[in-house]
């Protein structure tokens, strides 16, 4: 079956600029993270969706970043104002509820200029 | 939170060779340990997984240990081939609620040499 998915795949934005990704888990799967990954680095957590629970926003570096589940499927990641710190790849997992392993999509590689 | 460090950052090992990368955690409460592989430009993959109730798992010429004592956790990589060569991250989950957080190392870039 079909993987996760994210779009786009890359994204070049001018710093101050909002900044939509989105992510489509895998069918069925009823949780959602979301992850920053900068440079040589490794993965930052910023949010988590399970089901119609309300998200875990602890890994949310500031107010600038937002995200939305809809249908409990979909989820978007919203930077305002971006700033070039925020320049990473953007990876989305999903997993089972109940299961360990999450499941990543390719990632989104956000650059600020 | 959990807080986890994984060493080295880079390993270089010739073909055939065995290669291995450690982690340590902090949260006593954590039980789940995944070993993730990302090649460059691709996503992280799930090699293999160890939770608190064993201390060692095998997968071909992939390898997990965990000492939940000391809190530490290894993979053992043997007979490495070039198509080994990727970064390595290792997890550990956050035991609170259902959510399975996972803190992830820094990861470790292996080359492995032909």
């Amino acid at each position: 079956g079909a993987g996760v998915s994210q779009s786009p795949s890359n994204k070049v934005t001018e710093k101050g600029k909002d900044v939509e990704l989105r992510c489509d888990p895998i069918s069925g799967h009823t949780a959602l993270y979301w992850y920053r990954q900068s440079l040589g680095q490794g993965l930052e957590f910023l949010i988590y969706f399970q089901g119609n629970s309300a998200p875990d926003k602890s890994g949310l570096p500031s107010d600038r970043f937002s995200a939305e589940r809809t249908g409990g499927s979909v989820s978007t990641l919203t930077i305002q104002r971006t700033q070039q710190e925020d320049s990473a790849v953007y990876l989305c997992a999903s997993k089972w509820q109940g299961s360990y392993e999450q499941y990543f999509g390719p990632g989104t590689r956000l650059t600020v200029t | 939170g959990e807080n986890v460090e994984q060493h080295p950052s880079t390993l270089s090992v010739q073909e055939g060779d065995s290669a291995v990368i450690k982690c340590t955690y902090s949260d006593s409460a954590s039980n789940y340990f995944p070993w993730y592989k990302q090649e460059l430009g691709k996503r992280p993959q799930l090699i293999i997984d160890i939770r608190s109730n064993v201390g060692e798992k095998k997968d071909q010429r992939i390898a997990v240990t965990l000492n939940k004592t000391a809190k530490h956790f290894s993979l053992h990589i043997t007979e490495t081939q070039p198509e080994d060569s990727a970064v390595y991250f290792c997890a550990a989950s956050d035991s609170s609620g259902s959510a399975r957080q996972l803190t992830f190392g820094s990861g470790t870039q292996l080359t492995v040499l032909p």
